[in-house]
């Protein structure tokens, strides 16, 4: 079955540091992949997506590429804020089921 | 703005009671989910509806049921609460068509069951 696989955290990071959250799968077909984001007290948001093989997600300073590959969508930026502090989640999706998310990731970011 | 609405955001309950946790959206959403957030976990899929009147069980159903008789409005229900169903639920909702794009979130329901 579909599955996702994100590095464990929490990751604390100082501010302007450079980030990467690892992220791989496992699916069958063709399976788009997102990056969701969850802050304090709320519920998750659509950080960025990609739809195909090679293509590259970006948003808010964010990116990530689609590796058939290597079967990964790591996500990455290169300079943090405090306010990125959150819960990222990898997910996928493939065909018409709903997502898979994978663990989820927390990073805090010190000043 | 699509806003996804959930009646409660902390609930206290007693083992063996019965809980509803209301959903809404407000944008005319064909989809919607229940999904349910733990510690080390991530997030686990526990029902989701496609249309009025359908549903379809996820990926951890046992000790929940869902009722979805309008459009705008996913329930899930606990049928007798325990202890083990202390956790956060979220509901998401989505266009139709393409089924797996972009969800939008509710806010969560931080339910304790004692």
């Amino acid at each position: 079955g579909n599955s996702v696989t994100q590095m464990e955290g929490p990751v604390t990071l100082s501010e302007e540091a450079f980030l990467t959250i690892n992220c791989t799968y496992t699916a069958t077909g063709y399976p788009s992949l997102f990056w969701y984001v969850q802050y304090p007290g709320e519920g998750l948001q659509l950080l960025l997506k990609a739809t195909k093989a090679d293509d590259k997600g970006s948003n808010k300073g964010f990116e990530a590429t689609y590796r058939k590959e290597t079967t990964s969508f790591h996500l990455e930026k290169g300079s943090v804020q405090v306010s990125d502090s959150a819960v990222y989640f990898c997910a996928l999706s493939s065909g018409n089921t709903p997502l898979v998310f994978g663990k989820g990731t927390r990073l805090s970011v010190i000043a | 703005d699509v806003k996804v609405t959930q009646s409660s955001r902390y609930l206290v309950k007693r083992t063996g009671e019965k809980v509803f946790l209301e959903c809404v959206q407000d944008m005319d959403h064909e989809n919607m989910f229940w999904y349910r957030q733990d510690p080390g976990l991530g997030l686990r899929l526990i029902y989701f509806s496609y249309d009025v009147k359908m549903k379809e069980k996820g990926d951890i159903p046992e000790g929940y049921s869902v009722s979805r008789e309008k459009k705008e409005r996913f329930s899930l229900i606990l049928e007798s609460a325990s202890t083990n169903q202390t956790s956060m639920y979220l509901c998401a909702s989505s266009l139709p068509g393409n089924r797996n794009e972009k969800l939008f979130f509710g806010s969560g329901t931080q339910l304790s069951v004692l």
